[in-house]
Parts: structure tokens; C-alpha cells; sequence
């Protein structure tokens, strides 16, 4: 089936530097890339939709100049938190749609844990 | 943006129990899927009922979908304790599927041995 490579799965920064989550989808053409992030004991919300080669769709109350989302290819989207602070510790995941939707079309990455101390 | 909305938000039984969850949704949607999320992993997906679907099973799983009401419920059949875990419902909404899926606040499940 449909897989999603998603690194790191954790990650300590230091407040003030970047950090970059990778999301590759290994076998299937990832056109559209949802990124979501949850808090503890929350659930997810989604905070932009890139399509492959244009510039990202941000929700409501996302930065979009701290969160860099690149979609360059088919197979790959990056999520840069920049300048992270510690209230940007959360749990990150990405979720790839196909060109051709399987029976649920939506394969999700194993997630990044983010600490910034 | 979130939508969904599950109850009960905590529920502990015993094992070999049944558990039962709940989801309503305010949108149209193409097709209603839950997932199952161990303490701070990822999302497994469990299963998908398309909106033109009344009752779905999978296993230990039913899952039926009430359109009419916009609601959906989960119910996890002679309950273990692997089960434990916290269970969101996710829409997918009508229109093409651009804006991704919308979860549901989550059930978190205790299933006590």
C-alpha cells in the first residue's frame, strides 16, 4: 500500500534555530500535502495545504513566514519551523493525497516530535 | 478547521467489554473515516465509510454513519486492552477533497485488564 516516509520522528531544538520535517511518499505520486500539527492531549489541525509546484495554502492563524512549506516534486514536501520557540513544541504530521485517490486516498506520515528547549 | 466532535472524550472499560463511540459533523462529506492514535505515535487508519453507506464492519469493528443527523459511531466489539488508545473520527468533506481531512476533538479509550 501507500507509504509515507516522514523524518525525523523526534527533534530537541534550541529556541531561535529552524528545523526542517521531511515527508516523502515512497510509491505513489503525492500531489496534494496536508500538514497538520497537535498539541497533548489534543487533536489534529490542519495547518496548510501545498499542491506540488505552487505555493502553499495556510489556515487561519498559521504564519506562514515561520512555517516554510516546500513542495518542489511529486515524491516530497518539507515543513521549516523557523525561529522555533518552546510554545511551537508540538507533534507534527503529514499527510500525502495521491493523483489517483486509493479507497481513502489520504496516507499519513508517522509524525515528528518537536521540542524546543 | 475542526468540526467533528466525539463523546464520550474519556471512556475506561473492561476488558472484553464493547465500546462505543460517537461523532457528529456539521458539513457534506464524501466519506467518513476513524483512526486510531497510540500515545504519541502516528495515525492508524481503521476504517472508511463512504457517505452513501449505512453500516460498515471490519473485524472487531462496526462502524454505522446516520447522514441525516451528520453522525457516525465506532463500536469495538470484545474489547482489549491493546485497544487502548485514542480514536478520532475524520471527515473528508464534498467537493474534491482539497481541503484535506477534518478531525473530530478524539475518544481516548481505557480498556482495563
Amino acid at each position: 500500500g501507500a507509504v509515507v516516509s516522514q523524518h525525523p520522528s523526534w527533534v530537541i531544538c534550541k529556541s531561535g534555530t529552524s528545523v526542517k520535517i521531511e515527508c516523502r511518499s515512497l510509491d505513489f505520486q503525492a500531489t496534494t500535502m496536508f500538514w497538520y500539527r497537535q498539541f497533548p492531549k489534543q487533536s489534529l489541525m490542519l495547518m496548510a495545504t501545498s499542491n506540488e509546484g505552487s505555493k502553499a495554502t495556510y489556515e487561519q492563524g498559521v504564519e506562514k513566514d515561520k512555517f516554510l512549506i516546500n513542495h518542489a516534486s511529486l515524491t516530497l514536501s518539507t515543513l521549516t519551523v523557523t525561529s522555533a520557540h518552546p510554545e511551537d513544541s508540538s507533534f507534527y504530521i503529514c499527510s500525502a493525497r495521491a493523483r489517483d485517490p486509493t479507497n481513502y486516498g489520504y496516507t499519513f506520515g508517522s509524525g515528528t516530535r518537536l521540542t524546543v528547549v | 478547521s475542526q468540526q467533528g466532535e466525539e463523546d464520550p472524550q474519556a471512556l475506561s472499560i473492561q476488558e472484553g467489554e464493547n465500546a462505543t463511540m460517537n461523532c457528529s459533523y456539521k458539513t457534506s462529506i464524501n466519506n467518513l473515516q476513524w483512526y486510531r492514535q497510540n500515545s504519541g505515535r502516528g495515525l492508524v487508519h481503521l476504517i472508511l465509510i463512504r457517505s452513501n453507506e449505512r453500516e460498515k464492519h471490519s473485524g472487531r469493528l462496526r462502524v454505522t454513519l446516520d447522514t441525516s443527523k451528520k453522525s457516525s459511531s465506532l463500536l469495538i466489539t470484545a474489547s482489549r486492552a491493546a485497544d487502548t488508545a485514542s480514536y478520532f473520527c475524520a471527515t473528508d468533506a464534498a467537493g474534491g477533497g482539497a481541503d484535506g481531512l477534518t478531525f473530530g476533538k478524539g475518544t481516548h479509550l481505557i480498556i482495563q485488564p
